[in-house]
């Protein structure tokens, strides 16, 4: 499978833990994408990296919220102190930098449950 | 102010028959894409067509095409001969070039296709 990789698929965790989610996105890929997604609604960008170079994060990316992607490959995305209102659908997604489409691919996404 | 409006919660269409799912957006930059994501129950968001700003013609994918008004600011997608898996939400999004391409996402709209 050459897709865009995420795991775990589903995590329930209970309030105060702290998580950590992977993204393995397609190999030749040098953009990597996070968003998260809350029920009924459509998703909202976090951060995103080119290469291993975190070059935007969003005002909704929290201090208990970090991520990295030491090599330029994979991507873990880490919650502190995990609050009920973390729970939603994580989305990774990953492009090549390029003109006209760029069009990115996303991975089936890692649902967080705080309880 | 909402940069993607889509003001359909949710659309029946019969099986067969052809829908327009509605996206209007809002962006100063001259130079934006404009993209329809399909996302079924299983999560997974999935590329169904793209639109460059200065793309002359309105672009199409096999049963999908999108009706690209620039002046009035929409991106309308419109899925021909309806089957029964098109049911699902759809998405619609833009990258500004100003804005290091990540997407903003609509709120969605639920397609129902009954048969």
């Amino acid at each position: 499978d050459t897709g865009v990789s995420q795991n775990p698929r589903h995590k329930i965790t209970k309030r105060g833990q702290n998580v950590t989610f992977r993204c393995d996105p397609i190999s030749e890929h040098n953009r990597l994408y996070w968003y998260r997604q809350t029920l009924g609604q459509g998703p909202e960008f976090l951060t995103y990296f080119q290469n291993e170079a975190q070059l935007e994060k969003s005002r909704l990316l929290s201090d208990r919220f970090s991520a990295e992607r030491p090599k330029g490959s994979f991507s873990t995305l880490e919650i502190q102190r995990t609050e009920q209102g973390d729970s939603a659908m994580y989305l990774c997604a990953s492009s090549l930098n390029q003109g006209g489409s760029g069009e990115a691919f996303f991975g089936q996404g890692t649902r967080l449950t705080v309880v | 102010a909402q940069k993607i409006t889509q003001t359909q919660p949710g659309m029946f269409v019969q099986e067969k028959e052809a829908v327009t799912l509605d996206c209007t957006y809002d962006t100063s930059d001259p130079s934006y894409g404009l993209f329809w994501y399909k996302q079924p129950s299983s999560g997974e968001m999935i590329f169904l067509i793209y639109q460059g700003s200065y793309d002359q013609q309105n672009a199409t994918e096999g049963r999908y095409s999108l009706n690209f008004q620039k002046a009035r600011k929409s991106a309308n997608l419109v899925i021909s001969a309806s089957q029964l898996g098109d049911s699902a939400m759809y998405f619609c999004a833009m990258t500004e070039n100003n804005a290091g391409n990540m997407l903003t996402f609509g709120g969605g709209t639920r397609l129902m296709v009954k048969p």
